[in-house]
């Protein structure tokens, strides 16, 4: 099993592009969620998803939407980048409720 | 706004002493988790305590929860140089497994 698996490791955008982070699980969790890491703080939650079809906002959704059309995938869209986007991205999958996170490796994006 | 809050934020200690971390919560919380993260790399599960209990142990690690305080710690015993890293609390409020983190706590183990 690979577990979390993001791509891709590393991007620079310029201000005012758009791209997608994608993230895909191979453990069959329902539970998915993105967080973005800013030095000297946690982990903050961007958006997640309960099962295929179903997310939500989480604390800090402005400027990025997602969509889970299958179990597996759960990819992240920067609708229109800009430098305070800048941050480490992290994947997650849980199983169901009350469980263990796993986390993918991260992508770093830098927003110029 | 975050959830956790970590104390100490950072913690240097000789090969095989004892190290401790504590967390702090603001609202009522199914469980609480415990994570390290090794320089840039992703975050690795270490232990989950349910809000019904106080004490769990995963070989070196022990960890308490408190909840009329609101709190919990993290006890790592016997250290080892590998166990350098950042240690990071979160809590799960809401039962979707929305994970609210705390700021961290960089432990320094010196060899």
């Amino acid at each position: 099993n690979a577990g979390v698996t993001q791509t891709p490791k590393f991007q620079v955008l310029k201000t005012g592009q758009s791209m997608t982070l994608q993230c895909a699980q191979d453990m069959n969790h329902e539970y998915m969620s993105w967080y973005r890491q800013d030095p000297g703080m946690g982990l903050r939650l961007i958006h997640y998803s309960v099962g295929a079809g179903i997310t939500d906002q989480g604390e800090v959704p402005n400027g990025y939407n997602v969509s889970r059309s299958t179990t597996e995938d759960f990819p992240l869209r920067l609708l229109s980048a800009a430098p305070s986007q800048t941050s480490v991205y992290f994947c997650a999958s849980s199983r169901s409720v009350n469980t263990e996170a796993f986390f993918g490796q991260g992508t770093r994006l830098t927003v110029v | 706004s975050q959830q956790g809050e970590e104390d100490p934020q950072a913690l240097s200690i000789q090969e095989g002493e004892n190290a401790t971390m504590n967390c702090s919560y603001k609202t009522s919380i199914n469980n609480l988790q415990w994570y390290r993260q090794n320089s840039g790399r992703g975050l690795v599960h270490l232990i989950l305590i349910r809000s019904n209990e106080r004490e769990k142990h995963s070989g070196r690690l022990r960890v308490t929860l408190d909840t009329s305080k609101k709190s919990s710690s993290l006890l790592i015993t016997a250290s080892r140089a590998a166990d350098t890293a950042s240690y990071f609390c979160a809590t799960d409020a809401g039962g979707n497994n929305r994970l609210a983190f705390g700021k961290g706590n960089q432990v320094v183990v010196i060899p």
